[in-house]
């Protein structure tokens, strides 16, 4: 039982490069959304999706993408990397995307991206 | 729009002590309340929720929280804390509306000493 898979672990970045965030989870959840955490933040939305071909916007969207072609995949784009987006992101996942009031969140381990 | 505020960001006590983690938060309509642990180099977990009924929650290893409508509060308690607490503790709260979307306060690191 897997849950939700995030890869790479730890990854380096130069300014103005691109890379993906992959995130996966085999729990058939319709919910999945990535966070980004930062020190004395909290934890912030990015972008979430409801169900396969449905994406919206979150809290802090600008220098991310995310499509949903499937229901167990939800990659995070980063188009041109900037230092701002130094952060520890996490992606998670609900059974039901009616509400998360009754189906909780679940959290891959997290991905820490550097950007210098 | 919803928020909330955890008014410590760090928390030390001794092995066997009592603490309590401190959240207050702000909306303009019905909560819904948890708090989520986060341990070292890991994802965050569920502790526990408060949709609605009783206002004290009780949750997982010991942990209990009391929702306080007229403070508009959701504090954290344990009556006898362990090493093995120390993590980092988010309280969060969702409005309950359809796809709703869930608002982090800022953390608190509970760090237990022997």
């Amino acid at each position: 039982n897997a849950g939700v898979t995030q890869t790479p672990k730890f990854q380096v970045l130069k300014t103005g490069q691109s890379m993906t965030l992959q995130c996966a989870q085999d729990m058939n959840h319709e919910y999945m959304s990535w966070y980004r955490q930062d020190p004395g933040m909290g934890l912030r939305l990015i972008h979430y999706s409801v169900g396969a071909g449905i994406t919206d916007q979150g809290e802090v969207p600008n220098g991310y993408n995310v499509s949903r072609s499937t229901t167990e995949d939800f990659p995070l784009r980063l188009l041109s990397a900037a230092p701002s987006q130094t952060s520890v992101y996490f992606c998670a996942s609900s059974y039901s995307g009616d509400t998360l009031v009754n189906s909780p969140l679940h959290f891959g381990n997290g991905t820490r991206l550097t950007v210098t | 729009a919803q928020s909330v505020t955890q008014l410590d960001s760090q928390v030390p006590v001794f092995e066997e002590a009592p603490v309590e983690l401190r959240c207050n938060y702000s909306s303009s309509v019905s909560v819904y309340l948890f708090w989520y642990v986060q341990y070292p180099n890991q994802g965050l977990q569920l502790l526990l929720k408060y949709l609605s009924g009783s206002t004290l929650v009780k949750g997982i290893n010991g942990f209990e929280a009391e929702f306080n409508k007229s403070q508009t509060s959701f504090h954290l308690r344990k009556p006898s804390v362990h090493i093995s607490d120390t993590a980092e503790y988010f309280c969060a709260v969702s409005d309950g509306t359809s796809y709703g979307k869930l608002t982090f306060g800022q953390g608190t690191i509970l760090t237990v000493h022997p």
